[in-house]
């Protein structure tokens, strides 16, 4: 089966700008998150949709933001852009059960955001 | 607040010895956990999960709900288990990561 990927793989912005990141999940799959890696902090998770609808958001500011179209594919926006919001920024996919989020995560390659 | 952390971001280990990754949560109940691995030039992938109480590449990991912990433990580790090691939970909290180095 075709993996989860995203789309650029590389983004380079100036501070100000406003940046658009995309994922296409795995068949199937109808749930998609994002996740911040930024040098030395680990993952952080900034946002999960399913079926069209933001499920959970991580600590973020409302800057971040996103959507999940009909055929599951999602945009994360990063608006007015800062130097700290360099990192990559992780796409990952899974089936829905339950409450939680306990099937596992399939995730993409990244885009690597740097911003100038 | 971190719900699961790894207290060690660095682990260096030499073949065929033993390897234990560090993951405690801070919460209580029945927690859903999982470890992901991410070898050199490849995705972020899942190694292992709690419930499914099995043994991947020599890997397990046990819920220890008195002590809250769910350490990743090899008895024998190789040389291409050098990775960076994610333990995480089922509400999407991931810990620091681990970078495990296993030397000849």
């Amino acid at each position: 089966e075709a993996g989860v990927t995203q789309s650029p793989t590389h983004l380079i912005k100036t501070r100000g700008q406003q940046a658009t990141l995309r994922c296409s999940p795995i068949s199937g799959h109808t749930s998609v998150y994002w996740y911040q890696q930024a040098l030395g902090l680990g993952l952080q998770f900034l946002l999960w949709y399913d079926e069209g609808e933001e499920r959970n958001r991580g600590n973020f500011p409302p800057r971040f933001s996103g959507r999940q179209f009909p055929n599951y594919s999602s945009e994360l926006n990063v608006n007015a852009l800062e130097l700290e919001d360099s990192a990559l920024y992780l796409c990952a996919s899974s089936r829905l059960q339950g409450q939680g989020v306990n099937q596992p995560q399939h995730f993409g390659d990244g885009t690597r955001l740097s911003i100038l | 607040a971190q719900r699961v952390t790894q207290p060690e971001k660095l682990l260096s280990v030499f073949k065929g010895a033993p390897v234990e990754l560090k993951c405690n949560y801070s919460y209580s109940g029945s927690p859903e956990l999982f470890w992901y691995v991410q070898y050199s030039r490849q995705r972020l992938q899942l190694l292992l999960r709690h419930i499914s109480r099995e043994s991947i590449k020599g890997f397990t990991a046990d819920l220890n709900k008195g002590e809250t912990s769910f350490h990743l433990k090899k008895p024998f580790a190789q040389e291409e288990d050098s990775a960076m090691y994610y333990c995480a939970d089922y509400k999407l909290s991931f810990g620091a990561g681990t970078t495990v180095t296993v030397r000849a």
